[in-house]
């Protein structure tokens, strides 16, 4: 049975360089969220999103920032031209969906850890 | 401006003894609450919820009690095991699906 999925798990990227992170939920869940944790720091909510559907984007910065989750295959997060503040732990979780709200309790994967040089 | 704060940063206690972590939040829509713990290295573990129409929610070891009216949850870990030292974080949600995260509190259970 196996949990929500990220890859890679640690990204190196250099200033300006693209950096894109893949998440699989678990089977059965078909709603996916993105948090990203600083140093020293909680889990700040980015994106919430279905399949082919951005739900809630709120936590997103305008810029250089997008989600997607398409029909088939992983959630993606892709952070165009990066810079030193993006370097950071990204964090995927799903849900069913078959509860309302926060009671759709989230299930966490292990992170990719991003280093922007 | 901090909606879900954990004023202790770290806790240290003996085995066997009880761990107690502590959370205060400021949003009176949050209506859902659940307590993660996280390894390093790993992502956040689910451990337990509860929601605001309960004021007691224990399952094994762990127990969660909600003060809605002081905005205020505990965790209670008892016996403490040297395997419950981590990192644990208090979320809050409402009728969106949003977590909103403390930072942290770390737990050191000492043999």
């Amino acid at each position: 049975n196996a949990g929500v999925m990220q890859n890679p798990r640690h990204l190196v990227r250099r200033r300006g360089q693209e950096a894109r992170l893949r998440c699989s939920p678990m089977k059965g869940h078909s709603h996916v969220y993105w948090y990203r944790q600083l140093p020293e720091e909680g889990l700040k909510f980015m994106v919430y999103l279905q399949k082919e559907n951005i739900i809630d984007e709120s936590g997103m910065p305008k810029e250089r920032f997008s989600a997607e989750f398409p029909k088939e295959g992983p959630s993606i997060l892709r952070i165009q031209q990066v810079v030193r503040g993006d370097s950071a732990a990204y964090f995927c979780a799903s849900s069913t969906g078959r509860t309302s709200g926060s009671a759709d309790t989230q299930y966490f994967g292990p992170g990719t850890r991003l280093t922007v040089l | 401006d901090q909606q879900v704060k954990q004023n202790s940063p770290s806790l240290s206690v003996q085995e066997g003894r009880i761990s107690i972590l502590n959370c205060d939040y400021t949003n009176s829509m949050f209506d859902y609450f659940l307590w993660y713990k996280k390894y390093p290295a790993e992502g956040p573990t689910f451990l337990i919820s509860i929601s605001s129409i309960k004021d007691k929610n224990e399952d094994g070891r762990f127990t969660v009690f909600l003060n809605k009216s002081a905005k205020h949850l505990s965790l209670h870990i008892v016996p403490s095991q040297p395997g419950d030292s981590a990192v644990y974080f208090c979320s809050c949600g409402g009728s969106n699906y949003k977590l909103t995260f403390g930072k942290g509190t770390l737990l050191t259970v000492n043999p």
